[in-house]
């Protein structure tokens, strides 16, 4: 079946903007989380949902930060005012329980912040 | 905090053994796991211990020790298509900790 897909694969926005990254998980998946990587590092956790509510945004580095899940299927991460900094590819998985479970991951969003 | 530690790099050649290794220190753990990342790639899963001792799918096998707080990752055979970077990740609660990640070069 399909994996776990995002949109767009590349994106390039200037300092101050808004952007949005999609996320489709593999259906039937109730669990969704969103990492943001650098390069030479690891996926760094930014937030976790268990159906449509966040069940832990404990990751998330600022209040310009926001994702939402409305069906509890598709998300989207949502970054307000964009900094420099913020550069990084964004990962999405998903994983079929309640968490803990093996999480299956996206080809993630590189977002360039010139 | 949590912390986990691997080596940056390592280097083999086709048909070596190698073993990456783990350290972690987290508030909170259920498991320990793996994932294989081909560069531009997605992260993909390689193998889970949630308990102490080996696991072993194929080429690949893991272990964990809890009471050291370690594990590891042993790739036999080595393949060209085994390079890539590795990361050990803990299952601390819902979400999954990385460590920076251990970039396997094979040679043949």
């Amino acid at each position: 079946g399909a994996g776990v897909s995002q949109t767009p694969s590349n994106k390039v926005t200037e300092k101050g903007k808004y952007v949005e990254l999609r996320c489709d998980p593999i259906s039937g998946h109730t669990a969704l989380y969103w990492y943001r990587q650098s390069l030479g590092q690891g996926p760094e956790f930014l937030i976790y949902f268990q159906g449509t509510g966040a069940a832990d945004d404990s990751g998330l580095p600022n209040d310009r930060f926001f994702a939402v899940r409305p069906e509890g299927s598709v998300s989207t991460l949502k970054i307000q005012r964009t900094e420099r900094g913020d550069s990084a590819v964004y990962l999405c998985a998903s994983s079929p329980g309640q968490g803990g479970d093996t999480q299956y991951f996206g080809p993630g969003t590189r977002l360039t912040v010139l | 905090g949590q912390s986990l530690e691997q080596p940056s790099e390592v280097t083999a050649v086709e048909g070596a053994i190698v073993q990456i290794n783990c350290t972690y220190q987290t508030s909170g753990f259920y498991g320990l796991s793996w994932y294989q990342q081909h560069d531009g790639g997605a992260p993909t899963f390689l193998s889970y211990n949630a308990l102490d001792g080996l696991e072993e799918t194929g080429r690949f096998s893991s272990f964990l020790s809890r009471s050291d707080s370690y594990g590891y990752l042993l790739l036999q055979e080595l393949q060209m298509k085994d390079s890539a970077s590795y990361f050990c990740a803990v299952q601390a609660g819902t979400a999954l900790i990385f460590g920076k990640g251990t970039t396997l070069s094979v040679s043949s």
